[in-house]
C-alpha cells in the first residue's frame, strides 16, 4: 500500500522560512495535501496540489511537487509563532493516506 | 455556515463497554470519513460512507468497529467491547459529491479507555 513519510520535527526562529519535507510512494496519487493539527484540535486543510501541477502559491505557503523523485514540501515563509504546530502531509489515490507528522516550533 | 461537527468531544469508557461516536457532516456534504488517531502517530483511514452506503472499509478492523451513515441523522462509528488500544482520536471528515478530493474535518472525539 501507499507509505507517505515525514521528518518528526523543525525548528525555526521567527521570521525565517519554514520548509517541511514528504515523500511518498504511490505514484498514481492526484491530490497531495497539507494540512496543519493545533494540540488538542482537529485538522485544518492548509493547501492541495493537483498532481499534474509542480508548484503552487498561496499567501505565505508554497508547495513544491517532485513527481519524479515522489517528493512533496511546504514552505512557510515570515514564519509566525502561531505556526508552531503538527503538519501532516497527505496523498489521495482512492483514499487519503496520511504521514506521521512533523512538528514545527517557532521561536521567537 | 457550520464545519464538520463531532460528539461528544472527549468520552471515557471502561474495558467492555460501547463507544458510540457521531459526526455530522458540512451541510451540502454527503460523503465522509472516519480516521483513527493514535497518540503520536498520524491519522489513519478506517471507513468511507455515503449515505445509507459503505464505499471503502478496508481501514475498518475486522471485529467490533462498525460505522453507518443513515439516510437521517448523523454517522455514527460504533465499536463494541472497547479495549486499552482503542484509545485514541477519531476524527470525520466529509466532502461534497462533486468535490470528494477535499476533505473538511471535524475537531475529532478522543476516546479514553480506562
Amino acid at each position: 500500500g501507499e507509505d507517505v513519510e515525514q521528518s518528526l520535527f523543525l525548528s525555526v526562529r521567527e521570521g525565517d522560512s519554514s520548509v517541511i519535507n514528504c515523500t511518498y510512494t504511490d505514484s498514481s496519487s492526484t491530490y497531495l495535501y497539507w494540512y496543519k493539527q493545533e494540540p488538542g484540535a482537529g485538522l485544518q486543510l492548509l493547501t492541495y496540489i493537483f498532481s499534474n501541477m509542480d508548484m503552487k502559491q498561496d499567501q505565505r505557503l508554497t508547495v513544491l511537487l517532485n513527481k519524479k523523485d515522489k517528493h512533496l514540501s511546504l514552505r512557510i515563509a515570515d514564519t509566525q509563532t502561531g505556526d508552531s504546530a503538527i503538519y501532516f502531509c497527505a496523498v489521495a489515490g482512492n483514499k487519503l493516506t496520511f504521514g506521521g507528522g512533523t512538528r514545527v516550533l517557532v521561536k521567537p | 455556515n457550520a464545519g464538520v461537527m463531532q460528539n461528544p468531544r472527549h468520552l471515557v469508557r471502561r474495558r467492555g463497554q460501547e463507544a458510540r461516536l457521531r459526526c455530522s457532516p458540512m451541510k451540502g456534504h454527503s460523503h465522509v470519513y472516519w480516521y483513527r488517531q493514535l497518540p503520536e502517530e498520524g491519522l489513519k483511514f478506517m471507513v468511507y460512507l455515503q449515505k445509507e452506503n459503505i464505499i471503502d472499509e478496508s481501514g475498518m478492523p475486522k471485529e467490533r468497529f462498525s460505522a453507518e451513515f443513515p439516510k437521517e441523522g448523523p454517522s455514527i462509528l460504533r465499536i463494541q467491547q472497547v479495549v486499552r488500544g482503542d484509545s485514541a482520536a477519531y476524527f470525520c471528515a466529509s466532502s461534497s459529491p462533486g468535490n470528494t478530493y477535499e476533505q473538511y474535518f471535524g475537531p475529532g472525539t478522543r476516546l479514553t479507555v480506562t
